[in-house]
């Protein structure tokens, strides 16, 4: 069964250094997203991503955070200048576009763990 | 922001009984609502969903039930089994916000055999 798939799945960085996360979503997809759960927390919607732009961002989503899809495959989420607060698992997702539907199922990858220090 | 909630976090049943998972949501603007199971270090796992022009989805063991009037779903699964015991993740969205999901805070689900 296809599946998302993320790397690493666990970044140590410090804080103040760029980390770039990795997904592969499902190849027939066309909606990608990138989400985060602080531990303990909710899980929070962080940016949608369709036909190589953002559809829709968070507060959260500011300028430190850049997304981009290089290739035919990967999409990746980029912080430019890590703080402690960043440190949480983030999720990527994918779903598929069916014309004239109201929306779609979104399937996770396993997350990232990101630890600042 | 507490647009979804899920207002217990566990909840305890015995094999072979009814598990009820609930979620209250109160954004009016929500029109598709989505449950996730997650266990420890892997991603949310799409489980079932329901359309606001729904009352009743079903699949398999697991029947989604949405109260529009009361902005309020549940999530049964019968027969409950141990391998359901995970956190189950209610979720909505709102088709003129792009598909992003805003989910409630879960519940821990325990099966005891």
């Amino acid at each position: 069964e296809p599946e998302v798939t993320q790397t690493p799945s666990h970044q140590v960085t410090q804080m103040g250094q760029e980390v770039i996360l990795r997904c592969v979503p499902i190849s027939n997809h066309l909606y990608f997203y990138w989400y985060r759960q602080i531990l303990g927390q909710k899980v929070e919607f962080l940016v949608s991503f369709y036909n190589n732009e953002i559809s829709e961002k968070s507060e959260i989503f500011d300028d430190q955070f850049s997304v981009e899809r290089p290739d035919g495959s990967n999409f990746t989420l980029k912080i430019r200048s890590t703080k402690l607060e960043d440190s949480a698992m983030y999720f990527c997702a994918s779903s598929e576009e069916y014309p004239g539907s109201s929306y779609n199922e979104q399937f996770f990858g396993p997350g990232t763990r990101l630890t600042v220090l | 922001d507490q647009q979804v909630k899920q207002n217990s976090p566990s909840l305890s049943v015995q094999e072979g009984r009814i598990s009820i998972l609930n979620c209250d949501y109160t954004n009016s603007m929500f029109d598709y609502f989505l449950w996730y199971k997650k266990y420890p270090a892997e991603g949310p796992t799409f489980l079932i969903s329901i359309s606001s022009i729904k009352d009743k989805n079903e699949d398999g063991r697991f029947t989604v039930f949405l109260n529009k009037s009361a902005k309020h779903l549940s999530l049964h699964i019968v027969p409950s089994q141990p391998g359901d015991s995970a956190v189950y993740f209610c979720a909505a969205s709102a088709n003129n916000a792009g598909n992003m999901l805003t989910f409630g805070g879960g519940t821990r689900l325990m099966v005891k055999p």
